[in-house]
């Protein structure tokens, strides 16, 4: 069975620039969340959705934004780029919108420069 | 606001020896606790989660965990430690009314000795 899918697995942007992370969820599950993990932290929690409904959001800026398909896969906006911006992005898929556990994938390397 | 803390940063163990990685949470309802672990460069595998229940949970790899209220802390065990369980550990909390938002704590580095 396939898990957690996530592209680019790498990428490098310019400072000032728009980026998009892709997600496909595990089948079946209709929750997407993301993650963002600075080098040497925990990860931290930026959205939820579920059924295509922002279910959660985490203390980041409106620069950050997301959408989840009608199929349950999700993308993840970030204009702006600031070099703070570099980062480990996860995605990570549950069955449910709350309650379960989290399934976590490879995840997107962004460094911006 | 539900919080995690995991005091050990760095810690090494000799390959067999027993390990306990150290959990502490604030969370203000039942909650809903997570080790997961990180090798380079890669995603996070969920080795154990306690929901309900009997407090010590049993996770893959040989791994385990108590939930202890009074102490407000989910330790992570192993009896023998292999080297391949060199990696970064995370504890996380999640909990009824947050979705499915997790609280991680900032981890801790295991090198194992051979």
């Amino acid at each position: 069975d396939a898990g957690v899918t996530q592209s680019p697995t790498h990428l490098i942007k310019t400072r000032g620039r728009q980026v998009t992370l892709r997600c496909s969820p595990i089948s079946g599950h209709k929750s997407v969340s993301w993650y963002q993990q600075v080098l040497g932290q925990g990860p931290q929690f930026i959205f939820q959705y579920y059924e295509k409904e922002e279910r959660g959001r985490g203390n980041f800026p409106d620069r950050f934004s997301a959408r989840q398909f009608p199929n349950y896969s999700s993308e993840l906006n970030v204009n702006a780029l600031l070099l703070g911006d570099s980062a480990l992005y996860l995605c990570a898929s549950s069955f449910l919108g709350t309650n379960t556990e989290a399934f976590f994938g490879q995840g997107t390397r962004l460094t911006v420069v | 606001a539900q919080s995690v803390t995991q005091p050990d940063i760095h810690i090494t163990v000799s390959e067999g020896a027993s390990l306990e990685l150290r959990c502490n949470y604030s969370y203000g309802a039942t909650p809903y606790l997570f080790w997961y672990v990180q090798s380079p460069g890669q995603g996070l595998q969920l080795l154990l989660k306690y929901f309900s229940g009997d407090t010590l949970v049993q996770g893959i790899k040989g791994f385990e965990a108590e939930f202890k209220r009074s102490q407000s802390s989910f330790n992570l065990r192993k009896p023998s430690v292999h080297w391949s369980d060199a990696a970064e550990y995370f504890c996380a909390v999640g909990g009824t009314g947050g979705g499915n938002k997790l609280t991680f704590g900032t981890g801790t580095q295991l090198k194992v000795e051979l």
